[in-house]
């Protein structure tokens, strides 16, 4: 079955560092990525998307590919801020009536001032 | 601006009890899902509804059952709470369709449960 694998936390980074998170998934066909971001307390809030091969999905500074030929996602940002403390989901999702997601485990990221 | 409302956000239940988490979502969506979340498993699908009255298992639906009597409601029955069902619940509804293929999927704020 479908399944994704990211990188196991916690990361910690200072303030402006750099940020990989790394995401590889295994699926039939086509499906469609994910990165969720949840912050302390809160339920899960949809980041950034890509539905097909070598699309970029970006949103507040962030960005991931879609690699089909290394089928990956990794996620990226070029300089954190204490705000983007928060724990990461890569997931896919074939759709097809059902839009079933398939989560990785999450990425717990802490940043310092 | 709330699409996905999760009733209870912290409950704390005795062993044995019967448990109800309820979901309530405005988009007139058909589909719903039910996740648990756990530190180290990330969210693992525990039931989804496609339709009013329809529901499928997911991965991991021993010790639940779910309810869809109508389309925007979708609930979450623990029949006898167990300790081990202490987690954080999260329900979600995509538009679903090869036109939701894609499209943004929304979640609950998360239902704490504590079974003691």
């Amino acid at each position: 079955g479908d399944s994704v694998t990211q990188m196991e936390g916690p990361v910690t980074l200072s303030e402006e560092a750099f940020l990989t998170i790394n995401c590889t998934y295994t699926a039939t066909g086509y499906p469609s990525l994910f990165w969720y971001v949840q912050y302390p307390g809160e339920g899960l809030q949809l980041l950034l998307k890509a539905t097909k091969a070598d699309d970029k999905g970006s949103n507040k500074g962030f960005e991931a590919t879609y690699r089909k030929e290394t089928t990956s996602f990794h996620l990226e940002k070029g300089s954190v801020q204490v705000s983007d403390s928060a724990v990461y989901f890569c997931a896919l999702t074939h759709g097809g009536g059902s839009e079933k997601l398939v989560f990785g485990k999450g990425t717990k990221l802490t940043v310092n001032p | 601006d709330v699409k996905v409302t999760q009733s209870s956000r912290y409950l704390v239940k005795r062993t044995g009890e019967k448990v109800f988490l309820e979901c309530v979502q405005d988009m007139d969506h058909e589909n719903m899902f039910w996740y648990r979340q756990d530190p180290g498993l990330g969210l693992r699908l525990i039931y989804f509804s496609y339709d009013v009255k329809m529901k499928e298992k997911g991965d991991i639906p021993e010790g639940y059952s779910v309810s869809r009597e109508k389309k925007e409601r979708f609930s979450l029955i623990l029949e006898s709470a167990s300790t081990n069902q202490t987690s954080m619940y999260l329900c979600a509804s995509p538009p679903g369709g090869q036109g939701g293929l894609g499209n943004t999927i929304y979640f609950g704020e998360g239902s704490w449960l504590t079974v003691v």
